[in-house]
């Protein structure tokens, strides 16, 4: 089934421990993006890829890492997180490299720091 | 800086009700936007894209560009229509994608 998995789904951590949230995608999309989901404020884009080791900031980066070294994969670093990092976290992909497609969203991981 | 408002947290219908979604974007290039929406329990998926004209689920939404606003619509509103529903807009040079607050639709029976 095509689709984009996360992993884990849900994760409660304490403050400083570094964490990596995965996203994987099976469609070969060129485009991939984090997205974090707060209250009131709706989604805000953490990074994105248009392709194979090319990533860039989103409105909200800081206190995150990306790396994408396949094409498939897309895991979000959280190297110290902070408890304004609790948040329910999404991943996406989209075919087209620029990202001006159809985003297929993940199914979100709900994560809390302490 | 660009922006996606959408002005409602809630809108709160009646089942048969004409339903209207705001949207406004600022923005100076030529955007291209974007409804999703995220039913209860599912993943957020999309709805309506604006090149492409569609009419989905008896929703449309038309790019204004002179009020820059892309309002959704749908004249009689059903029950399955409720769900939390963004407006979004990706830059022409592609890359960074910007959604709104997000509305909340409830069709009350």
């Amino acid at each position: 089934e095509a689709q984009v998995t996360q992993n884990p789904r849900y994760l409660i951590t304490v403050t400083g421990k570094k964490l990596t949230v995965t996203c994987s995608q099976n469609m070969n999309h060129e485009y991939m993006s984090w997205y974090r989901q707060d209250p009131g404020l709706g989604l805000r884009q953490i990074y994105y890829s248009m392709n194979v080791e090319v990533t860039d900031k989103g409105d909200v980066p800081e206190g995150y890492k990306v790396s994408r070294k396949e094409k498939r994969n897309f895991p979000l670093i959280l190297e110290s997180p902070s408890p304004n990092q609790t948040s329910l976290y999404f991943c996406a992909s989209s075919f087209i490299s620029t990202g001006r497609d159809t985003q297929y969203f993940g199914p979100g991981t709900r994560l809390t720091v302490l | 800086a660009q922006r996606v408002t959408q002005p409602e947290k809630l809108l709160s219908v009646f089942k048969g009700a004409p339903v209207e979604l705001k949207c406004n974007y600022s923005y100076s290039g030529s955007p291209e936007l974007f409804w999703y929406v995220q039913y209860s329990r599912q993943r957020l998926q999309l709805l309506l894209r604006h090149i492409s004209r569609e009419s989905i689920k008896g929703f449309t939404a038309d790019l204004n560009k002179g009020e820059t606003s892309f309002h959704l619509k749908k004249p009689f509103a059903q029950e399955e229509d409720s769900a939390m529903y963004y407006c979004a807009l990706i830059y022409n040079q592609g890359g960074k994608l910007i959604f709104g607050q997000g509305t909340e639709l409830s069709v009350k029976p």
